[in-house]
């Protein structure tokens, strides 16, 4: 069974720092892995996506890397900005031929302190 | 247009009650699932549909009952629900099962 993990699970910066969130999985049979944002209360928004044969996908201060063999993902953060405040989740996709169950890491809530 | 909306915003019922919650997109997606989601969790899938027929139910209780009229309708219609059922509900699509998943802001919903 696919289990996703993220750490750390709460940060606190000051704006201006770049930052590394971090997400691994226990199975490396995946199709792709997605990342997302979510404000309190709100849904999901989709930041990047990465297939299973991408190393890096970016996405203006976005950039998100995928070492499959290893299980791990990082999501970098390029000169924070106190509106990248939100709670963000890893999600990884199976290779199987329905590929549509996501398994979703618990997040990392990251403050930006202006 | 990568919007997906979602009827109500907030909801509150009674375990007596029927109600239903309401999505839409007009992306072309064939794809369209329900989550729940618990305060300080990630979604849990619900159900997902792939070309207007139900393809995953996770073990839902029979008080959830989705519905999928058209390619870009969702709806899960509720009935004598419990308090533990309180939470958001999350409705997504996607070009197909494998694709990149928009997600709508969600139905906040308490049952009393």
């Amino acid at each position: 069974k696919q289990e996703v993990t993220q750490i750390p699970a709460a940060l606190s910066v000051p704006e201006g720092e770049n930052l590394v969130l971090n997400c691994s999985f226990t199975d490396s049979a995946i199709y792709n892995l997605q990342w997302f944002r979510q404000d309190p209360g709100k849904g999901l928004t989709s930041l990047l996506l990465i297939q299973s044969s991408q190393r890096e996908q970016t996405s203006g201060r976005l950039n998100a890397s995928l070492d499959k063999s290893s299980g791990r993902s990082t999501l970098y953060i390029a000169a924070s900005q106190p509106g990248d405040s939100a709670t963000y989740l890893c999600a990884v996709r199976p290779r199987e031929t329905s590929g549509s169950r996501l398994t979703f890491g618990e997040g990392t809530q990251l403050t930006v302190n202006p | 247009d990568t919007e997906v909306t979602q009827t109500p915003k907030h909801l509150v019922m009674g375990m007596t009650n029927k109600k239903s919650l309401k999505c839409e997109q007009h992306m072309g997606h064939r794809a369209m699932y329900w989550y729940k989601q618990k305060a300080k969790k990630p979604p849990e899938l619900m159900f997902v549909y792939s070309y207007e027929k139900l393809s995953i139910n996770e073990s839902v209780p029979s008080r959830f009952s989705p519905e999928c009229p058209n390619s870009s309708l969702l709806n899960l219609h509720l009935h004598a629900l419990q308090p533990e059922d309180s939470a958001l509900y999350l409705c997504a699509s996607s070009q197909w099962t494998q694709e990149t998943q928009y997600f709508g802001p969600g139905t906040r919903l308490l049952v009393l």
